[in-house]
């Protein structure tokens, strides 16, 4: 199993182009998180879904929009990206079987608007 | 609203002993969890404590007591590979989705 993955790994951005970061999981978690990460500080929810076809917002959701048309895939978009945005973004995932606090994050994509 | 305080650095050398606390506030509170993660990779989960006391895995343990809203998590016969960041967490109350809040993270330095 590749469990998490993340694409891409690394990206760049002018302030005001869009982009779409990808989330797959091969594990048939119907649980998937969207956090994002900030020089010291810990990870914040963006948004979450807990099933194919629903999304929901977490702590930090303005800027950002998601959709999970696929149980395995969980995508998250910015329409026009803005420097606050510059952050790393963590997917995670956990089957409803499993304790809430027990979840399984990807690599990471880290994010630079300029 | 919940928050979660923990140091923001620790510095140990290699074979001793560490702890790194975490005091929280929240509304409701169901359990005390604890990721580590490494420089540039992703959280990893390291332990959950639900009741009050000690939890074993390895050279790893975390403490829980509900009464003083407090946890921590010990690191025995430190090794260089310990070096990272650790996270408490706890469940949102508000959430029965998984909805976890993490604190801001403690950086453990090794050295040799």
């Amino acid at each position: 199993n590749a469990g998490v993955t993340q694409t891409p790994k690394f990206r760049v951005l002018k302030t005001g182009q869009s982009m779409t970061l990808l989330c797959a999981q091969d594990m048939n978690h119907e649980y998937m998180y969207w956090y994002r990460q900030d020089p010291g500080m810990g990870l914040r929810l963006i948004h979450y879904s807990v099933g194919e076809g629903t999304t929901a917002k977490g702590e930090v959701p303005d800027g950002y929009n998601v959709s999970r048309l696929k149980k395995q895939n969980f995508l998250l978009g910015l329409e026009s990206a803005a420097p606050s945005q510059t952050s790393v973004y963590f997917c995670a995932s956990r089957t409803s079987g499993a304790r809430q606090e027990t979840q399984y994050f990807g690599p990471g994509t880290r994010l630079l608007v300029l | 609203g919940q928050s979660l305080e923990q140091p923001s650095e620790v510095t140990a050398v290699e074979g001793a002993i560490v702890q790194i606390n975490c005091t929280y506030q929240t509304s409701g509170f169901y359990g005390l969890s604890w990721y580590q993660q490494h420089d540039g990779g992703a959280p990893t989960f390291l332990s959950y404590n639900a009741l009050d006391g000690l939890e074993e895995t390895g050279r790893f343990s975390s403490f829980l007591s509900r009464s003083d809203s407090y946890g921590y998590l010990l690191l025995q016969e430190l090794q260089m590979k310990d070096s990272a960041s650790y996270f408490c967490a706890v469940r949102d109350p508000s959430s029965n989705t998984g909805k976890l809040i993490f604190g801001q993270g403690t950086t453990l330095q090794v050295k040799p």
